[in-house]
């Protein structure tokens, strides 16, 4: 069945350290990936994609991501994380019929 | 450039009550459209979706339907709130594409309490 998990359900980083958070997929043939961030109260705006070519793709904000068809993952990562970056994070797989098929969500908090 | 707007941002209804929630998209022709719903501290789950004008799917029974009365509006409704019903309320569109996806974007919620 077509899936995403994101394991971890919150990860707390300090302002300045690195992130990555991960994103596995289940998909029968090519995947179209992304990744959303929505801060509190607001709807998702999306980061980055992937749908094929280079497997390192970049992002708005800072953020990259990196396809491993080997690992099923797209993996999210920032080298330094600021303040404003605290927010839920999704993952999302498609196409699925008429509709992509989103991750749990990470909550990510930044101490400061 | 394309748009989308989601109105209210924040509705408190008693139980009983009838809601209507409203999404409209320019800039575009023939999207798809969808509605989601979060709860608290869950992710994602998606209602309907529609590819077209009186073209709506539903993925989930429950007291909510949806309608597309014109190409780019798209309308989430019940006869009667249940206090389950309370959650953010996300419409998005996305470009139809045949075996393809470009991802969607959001408008910007609507916040349902039912009390």
């Amino acid at each position: 069945a077509q899936s995403v998990t994101q394991p971890d359900i919150h990860i707390t980083v300090s302002e300045g350290a690195s992130l990555e958070l991960r994103c596995n997929y289940s998909y029968g043939a090519t995947p179209y990936l992304f990744w959303y961030v929505q801060s509190p109260g607001q709807g998702l705006q999306l980061l980055l994609k992937y749908f094929s070519g280079d497997t390192l793709v970049q992002g708005i904000k800072g953020f990259e991501a990196e396809f491993k068809r080997s690992q099923s993952s797209f993996n999210l990562r920032k080298p330094s994380v600021h303040w404003s970056d605290a927010a839920e994070y999704f993952c999302a797989v498609g196409p699925i019929n008429n509709d992509m098929r989103f991750g749990a969500g990470t909550r990510l908090t930044v101490k400061p | 450039s394309q748009t989308i707007h989601q109105w209210p941002a924040t509705l408190v209804q008693p139980v009983g009550s009838p809601l209507s929630l409203e999404c409209t998209v320019e800039g575009t022709s023939n999207p798809n459209l969808y509605w989601y719903r979060q709860a608290a501290g869950r992710g994602l789950q998606l209602l309907f979706y529609s590819v077209g004008i009186g073209q709506i799917s539903s993925e989930v029974p429950q007291n909510l339907s949806a309608s597309r009365p014109q190409d780019r509006q798209f309308i989430l409704s019940s006869k009667k709130l249940l206090l389950s019903d309370s959650g953010f309320y996300l419409c998005a569109w996305s470009v139809r594409f045949a075996g393809a996806t470009d991802g969607y974007t959001f408008g910007s919620g609507t916040r349902l309490t039912v009390v």
